[in-house]
């Protein structure tokens, strides 16, 4: 199995502020990086595809970046409604797998 | 607008079979993938397996003996059975659909969820 680490697992931050989340893959993926996002007791949404494709509707504040092993998630300027878990998800094998998540909280 | 819906036991005692069913309306179950996906309580997620509306499964390494899917195209439904559970299964059980366009490659990027139910083991 491929296995995805994410970094930080929880991070403090406030309104306006620009912050990043970090996925590492332990073998090379390409661009097969997905990132969601999941706020308490609802099912994790999809926020951006392919690394770097943010998906219709997601604010463009929202951006994703890297390729092979290494990936970045950006908010550019965080919202009140950001404030949520963000998984990283890796599709490049049938043996799908998953971050652990990241929490983000409000500083 | 593709809607999911898990339905099932919400307490499975330990060695019994947990089974749940997922509902698929406002679009057919023909012509696409369907996953189960975990969650324990404070965890990451982590994908059970797939089942193609045909009935191709594919299966997490880890949870393979124990899996079974099963699909009804004609109640727009498929289901998760998950044998000897133990405490460690306790979790938010999602059923999910991919974006796979039909008769493509499975591409496992989840567009669609459903709510997700939580199934507790314990005696």
């Amino acid at each position: 199995d491929i296995q995805m680490t994410q970094s930080p697992s929880s991070l403090s931050a406030s309104v306006g502020d620009r912050v990043t989340i970090t996925c590492r893959a332990s073998q090379s993926i390409s661009n097969y990086l997905n990132w969601y996002q999941q706020k308490p007791g609802k099912a994790p949404k999809l926020l951006i595809s392919a690394a770097s494709s943010l998906q219709r509707g997601v604010p463009s504040r929202f951006s994703g970046g890297g390729s092979g092993t290494d990936f970045t998630l950006t908010i550019s300027s965080l919202q009140p409604e950001d404030f949520a878990t963000y998984h990283c998800q890796q599709s490049y094998s049938t043996g799908v797998t998953f971050g652990q998540g990241t929490k983000l909280e409000i500083k | 607008q593709v809607q999911l819906q898990e339905s099932g036991p919400g307490l499975v005692k330990p060695s019994e079979t947990l089974s749940l069913t997922c509902t698929v309306s406002g679009g057919s179950i023909s012509g696409y993938y369907w996953s189960w996906i975990r969650q324990p309580p404070g965890k990451g997620l982590q994908w059970i397996a797939y089942i193609y509306y045909s009935g191709d499964t594919d299966y997490n390494p880890s949870l393979k003996s124990r899996v079974t899917l099963s699909v009804d195209s004609s109640k727009n439904q498929f289901s998760l059975n998950l044998s000897s559970v133990t405490a460690a299964d306790t979790a938010v059980y999602y059923c999910a659909r991919d974006s796979t366009a039909p008769g493509t490659s499975w591409d496992p990027t989840f567009h669609y969820w459903g709510q997700g139910i939580l199934v507790t083991v314990s005696s």
